[in-house]
């Protein structure tokens, strides 16, 4: 069983577009992330959703917006996207913010 | 904002060899973790550490707690083939958000 699983694995496409990420965890926990890793393999954390409240909003393009309808998911929707936002997101998921972050396989985004 | 220094950044090694990598902080952390990424996949806990001084072992792999709280070392033993990967150190404050560090490019040659 897939413990944080995130849909789809890969996204082309164009300049302008708009397009989601899904996210959803199996282990209980109660607070999820977005985190944004670039061409140099930095992992730099986006937004942080604890129990279906945002916390942790890091200076983040308002073309991003992400949404948690309930605590085991959490989805991340880009608006008019540009070539920059290429890179592999991630979501993770923890018990109370601690105690070690379990991640997804990614999603590689591509924008042409 | 808080800042990991992780080193080296990457490693070429024969089959058998030990590895060491490290992170330092400027910062106090009361939490550092070790994470391990394979090609196309998200980052994989090894190690986890919560007591200045504290010392841990997974199998081959060995990591400790810096005493200051301000830095975190990686061992590997007798390294294998499998072990080629991206390795990231991360540390946690009190309260607050989990700071990954540059990340170890691990090659190695059979």
């Amino acid at each position: 069983d897939t413990a944080v699983s995130q849909t789809p694995k890969y996204l082309v496409t164009q300049m302008g577009n708009d397009k989601s990420i899904k996210c959803e965890q199996n282990l209980g926990h109660d607070t999820m992330y977005w985190y944004k890793q670039d061409s140099k393999k930095f992992l730099k954390i986006m937004f942080s959703y604890n129990n279906k409240e945002l916390i942790i909003n890091e200076t983040v393009p308002n073309r991003f917006s992400p949404k948690s309808p309930d605590k085991a998911h959490l989805n991340l929707h880009i608006n008019s996207l540009e070539l920059g936002d290429s890179a592999v997101y991630f979501c993770a998921s923890s018990q109370d913010g601690q105690y070690g972050y379990t991640f997804g396989s990614g999603t590689r985004l591509t924008v042409v | 904002g808080q800042q990991l220094n992780q080193s080296p950044q990457s490693m070429f090694i024969q089959e058998g060899e030990d590895v060491s990598m490290n992170c330092t902080s400027s910062s106090i952390f009361n939490t550092w973790l070790w994470y391990k990424q394979d090609p196309g996949e998200g980052p994989v806990l090894l190690i986890a550490l919560y007591k200045a001084g504290e010392l841990t072992s997974n199998g081959r792999l060995t990591a400790q707690f810096g005493i200051t709280r301000k830095d975190s070392f990686l061992n590997i033993s007798a390294s294998i083939p499998s072990d080629v990967g991206i390795y990231f150190c991360a540390g946690q404050p009190w309260t607050g958000k989990l700071i990954f560090g540059q990340g170890t490019t691990l090659q190695v040659k059979p």
